[in-house]
């Protein structure tokens, strides 16, 4: 049973919409994690959060923003979807401190035509 | 350049053989995970190993710290199909600080 879930799971929609991938978390994690991944390859960190009303943006710029206003959810919003953004999206989620290790959602596949 | 190298980026291998996908660094960890990812889903993970030297079993699959926290490998005995995926080394430079993701291995154990 995933403590971690993101939707939608698949979406495509046309360039220039305004689009809000969600993710929300039942273990109480305070750091999670927004990955984006081109099929089969590596994963680029493109925001992250360390508890409520704190966001950071990852090391892959990116025209998406976030926001952290409750510990279970951390949304990413797109103003204006473009081709270039088509990609998998990743949330992960891990608890402060020690060496725990990410817990992933599965993702949402967006493709922006 | 990648923080984390990660040996080979893909290997297509029949079942029933063995393999060794490596993970390698200049800098230091505190501690390194596997992951393993399966088309259309996220990454899951395997192992966590925190001391140089150390040494995990997880069934068929070894991973093994180096003793400078530096690199680290893991090994698979007898591959099955059910093994394909996309293996994804992790490492944390100090405890509590975000992973440090390698480019990954693309394991494909053809039947």
């Amino acid at each position: 049973e995933a403590d971690i879930y993101q939707t939608p799971r698949y979406l495509v929609i046309g360039t220039g919409k305004k689009i809000t991938l969600e993710c929300s978390q039942t273990m109480g994690h305070d750091k999670m994690y927004w990955y984006q991944q081109d099929p089969g390859m590596e994963l680029h960190l493109i925001h992250y959060s360390y508890g409520v009303n704190s966001t950071e943006k990852g090391d892959l710029s990116s025209e998406s923003t976030v926001s952290r206003i409750r510990t279970e959810h951390f949304p990413l919003t797109l103003e204006s979807a473009r081709p270039s953004h088509t990609s998998q999206y990743l949330c992960a989620s891990r608890p402060t401190g020690g060496a725990y290790g990410y817990t992933f959602g599965s993702g949402t596949r967006l493709t922006v035509v | 350049t990648q923080l984390l190298e990660q040996s080979p980026q893909f290997l297509s291998i029949q079942e029933g053989e063995n393999l060794t996908v490596y993970c390698n660094s200049s800098s230091v960890f505190s501690s390194l995970q596997w992951y393993r990812q399966e088309p259309g889903e996220g990454p899951v993970l395997l192992v966590t190993v925190v001391t140089g030297g150390e040494v995990k079993k997880l069934k068929r699959l070894t991973f093994q710290f180096g003793d400078a926290r530096k690199d680290s490998s893991l090994h698979i005995t007898a591959a099955q199909p059910g093994d394909t995926g996309l293996y994804l080394c992790a490492g944390v430079k100090n405890a509590g600080n975000m992973l440090t993701f390698g480019g990954g291995t693309r394991l494909m154990v053809k039947p």
